[in-house]
């Protein structure tokens, strides 16, 4: 069974410009998560998606939005980049919803750094 | 809201030795889960062990055990006979029936001496 996969791995932008990280959960896995780790943050949650819903949506601001296709596929995507959004985005699928059972099996992270 | 601490941001350990990460949370959901990552350099986060708040039992999975004081609201990871490999970034993390959000640590660093 495939894991969790994240495209691109790493990646380097501009202030101002704009991203799109792309994330393929493991199959039958219909819960999208994505955080965002820094080092000095730790992970921080972003957003979660469930049947191309969002569900619940973490502290961050408006340039941060996502979407789930009818597949599971998600993308995220940052707008109008800025020097502290340079971390590593971590994607998380799982297969129970709305449990206190069952982990979340996480991508290898796409690395951004904002130059 | 719920929280998760630790405190030992890095701890070193002798190759063969055992060696105890802490982590307390604080929740007022009656149920949830308790679940500790280790991420290697690489950046990929792996699962390690599950505690469940009703499990009265403490979960063992191979080298690890979880050491689950629910009074305490600690849940504290025991590697036992460490090796080289087990160097890495460790985080503990809580979920609630609530949603699917999970909730980190800050992490702790653990470095494995030869």
């Amino acid at each position: 069974k495939a894991g969790v996969t994240q495209t691109p791995r790493y990646l380097i932008k501009t202030r101002g410009q704009q991203v799109t990280l792309s994330c393929s959960p493991i199959s039958g896995h219909r819960s999208v998560s994505w955080y965002q780790q820094t080092p000095g943050q730790g992970l921080q949650f972003l957003f979660e998606y469930f049947s191309e819903t969002q569900r619940n949506k973490g502290n961050f601001p408006g340039r941060f939005s996502g979407r789930q296709f009818s597949n599971s596929r998600s993308e995220m995507n940052v707008s109008t980049l800025e020097l502290g959004d340079s971390a590593l985005y971590l994607c998380a699928s799982t297969a129970r919803d709305r449990t206190i059972t069952g982990e979340l099996f996480f991508g290898e992270g796409s690395r951004l750094t904002v130059l | 809201a719920q929280k998760i601490t630790q405190t030992q941001p890095g701890m070193f350990v002798q190759e063969k030795e055992a060696v105890t990460l802490d982590c307390t949370y604080d929740t007022s959901d009656p149920s949830y889960g308790l679940f500790w990552y280790k991420q290697p350099s690489s950046g990929e986060m792996i699962f390690l062990i599950y505690q469940g708040s009703y499990d009265q039992q403490n979960a063992t999975e191979g080298r690890y055990s979880l050491n689950f004081q629910k009074a305490r609201k600690s849940a504290n990871l025991v590697i036992s006979a460490s090796q080289l490999g087990d160097s890495a970034m460790y985080f503990c993390a809580m979920r609630s029936n609530t949603g699917n959000q999970f909730y980190f640590g800050t992490g702790t660093s653990l470095t494995v001496i030869p």
